[in-house]
């Protein structure tokens, strides 16, 4: 399987941007990155996810690069509910081969 | 949209017992479901695949008779530990694939709660 690479963790300041790094450099044509999240004592919850093409969603923007060895997942403006263990996760994209092998993920930290 | 639901939440039993959980997808079909387990600070494992009408497929080193999957309908997947022992104690938690079905969008994992296991 693919790996990642995560740092361990990050901190921030509330209401400021946050750059959560990845990389993975054996990436094949076909993995997706995906991003998840986990608070403690929940399930992991859906980031975003993308193949090639930088994307946006209500919850962050996730920017690849152009070699897809690397990625960021950028949340906007940090809250105090964004503290949380964040996933990057390469995955194939169907059925039952999008199984995803989690990490130990970066640990996202947000002082008020 | 995209809500998985576990059923129960927390769990206490005594050891030797057998508990099942439950793992719903409230607002679309999953045709695949996964299992994962994480013990206290460490990441999530997975344990198994559940497949709707067909049997499970486990991961390495997870006993397919101890870790009962029953995938009986396209909405609903239940992990059965059977005789169960202190060392089984563990967060349990569900996902439901959600297929996009478009030809370049991935399929998507949404995860249920999660279930805390403690067996005395």
């Amino acid at each position: 399987d693919a790996k990642t690479t995560q740092p361990n963790s990050m901190e921030s300041n509330e209401e400021e941007p946050v750059h959560l790094p990845c990389n993975h450099s054996t990436i094949s044509g076909t993995d997706y990155i995906h991003w998840y999240r986990q608070l403690p004592s929940q399930g992991p919850e859906y980031v975003i996810h993308g193949l090639t093409s930088n994307v946006n969603n209500r919850m962050a923007s996730l920017a690849i690069a152009e070699d897809r060895k690397s990625s960021t997942l950028i949340l906007h403006r940090a809250t105090l509910r964004d503290a949380a263990v964040y996933y990057c996760i390469l995955g194939l994209d169907t059925g039952a081969n999008s199984k995803l092998t989690f990490g130990k993920g970066i640990t996202l930290s947000v002082r008020p | 949209g995209a809500v998985v639901s576990q059923h129960p939440s927390r769990v206490i039993c005594k050891s030797g017992t057998s508990v099942k959980i439950e793992c719903r997808s409230l607002d679309f079909q999953a045709t695949t479901m996964f299992w994962y387990r994480q013990f206290p600070k460490q990441s999530l494992m997975l344990m198994a695949t559940s497949n709707e009408g067909s049997k499970a497929t486990y991961e390495q080193g997870v006993e397919k008779d101890k870790f009962l999957i029953n995938h009986a309908s396209l909405t609903l997947s239940t992990l059965t530990v059977t005789s169960a022992h202190p060392e089984d104690s563990s967060f349990y938690i569900c996902s439901a694939l959600w297929t996009s079905g478009g030809a370049w969008e991935a399929d998507t994992q949404y995860f249920g709660p999660g279930t805390r296991l403690t067996v005395l």
